[in-house]
C-alpha cells in the first residue's frame, strides 16, 4: 500500500524557518516527482514546489521562491521543504503528493506571533 | 501563469443527481489536466488524469471531458458519498494551478 505521512508543522513566528518531512513507503520513491501542495484555513488548493526523481531539477511557486526548498533522500525515501522566512501568508495544510496521483494526510503549519 | 476558473463556486443536488462541473484555462493546455475530490478535514484524492482518464478504483459514475481550455466533469447518478469539494488541476506548465474549488452540498 502507498503511503506518505507528513510531519514537522507547528506553531512559528514570522521570520521563523521550519522543515517539513514526509516519510514514504509501498513504491519505489526514486521513480517519481514529488510535490508539495497547501491549503490555507477555508481556501482552495495552491501547488508551491516539486523536484524530480534524482533531485536536479526543482520548481517553485513565485510565492515561496528564494523562501522554501524541496529536496528528497531517495536513500530514506523521503521528501523535505525547509522553510525559511515564514509570513503569515504561508500558513496552511502542507500536502505531500506523488506526482499529484495520490496524497499524505497533511501537516498545518501555523505562522502566527 | 495559466488562470484556471472553475464554476460553480458550490451547488446543491439530490441523490441520484447528474451534476456538472466546468473547468476553464486561460489558455490550452491541451489534455494536462486533473480532477480531485476533498471531504473536510481530509486530502485530496484524484479521480481523472489527462482530462478524461479515471483514476484506479475511482466509480465509472465519474466522467471527465474536454480538451484545450474547456473542461467538464460529470457525476452520472450522484451518491451519498459523493458530497464533497471537486478541484480541477492543470499540469501543462509552471507553475501548476488549481481551480478554485466547487463544493457539492445535499438539497
Amino acid at each position: 500500500e502507498v503511503q506518505l505521512v507528513e510531519s514537522g508543522g507547528g506553531l512559528v513566528q514570522p521570520g521563523g524557518s521550519l522543515r517539513l518531512s514526509c516519510a514514504t513507503s509501498g513504491f519505489t520513491f526514486s521513480d517519481y516527482w514529488m510535490d508539495w501542495v497547501r491549503q490555507a484555513p477555508g481556501k482552495g488548493l495552491e501547488w508551491v514546489a516539486n523536484i524530480n526523481q534524482d533531485g536536479s531539477v526543482k520548481y517553485y511557486v513565485d510565492a515561496v521562491k528564494g523562501r522554501f526548498t524541496i529536496s528528497r533522500d531517495n536513500a530514506k525515501n523521503s521528501l523535505y521543504l525547509q522553510m525559511n522566512s515564514l509570513r503569515s501568508e504561508d500558513t496552511a495544510v502542507y500536502y505531500c503528493s506523488r506526482a499529484l496521483e495520490v496524497w499524505g494526510q497533511g501537516t498545518l503549519v501555523t505562522v502566527s506571533s | 501563469d495559466i488562470q484556471m476558473t472553475q464554476s460553480p463556486s458550490s451547488l446543491s443536488a439530490s441523490v441520484g443527481d447528474r451534476v456538472t462541473i466546468t473547468c476553464r484555462a486561460s489558455q490550452g493546455i491541451t489534455n494536462q489536466l486533473g480532477w480531485y475530490q476533498q471531504k473536510p478535514g481530509k486530502a485530496p484524492k484524484r479521480l481523472i488524469y489527462l482530462a478524461s482518464s479515471l483514476h484506479s478504483g475511482v466509480p465509472s459514475r465519474f466522467r471527465g471531458s474536454g480538451s484545450g481550455t474547456e473542461f467538464t466533469l460529470t457525476i452520472s447518478s450522484l451518491q451519498p458519498e459523493d458530497f464533497a469539494t471537486y478541484h480541477c488541476l492543470q499540469y501543462k506548465s509552471y507553475p501548476r494551478t488549481f481551480g478554485g474549488g466547487t463544493k457539492v452540498e445535499i438539497k
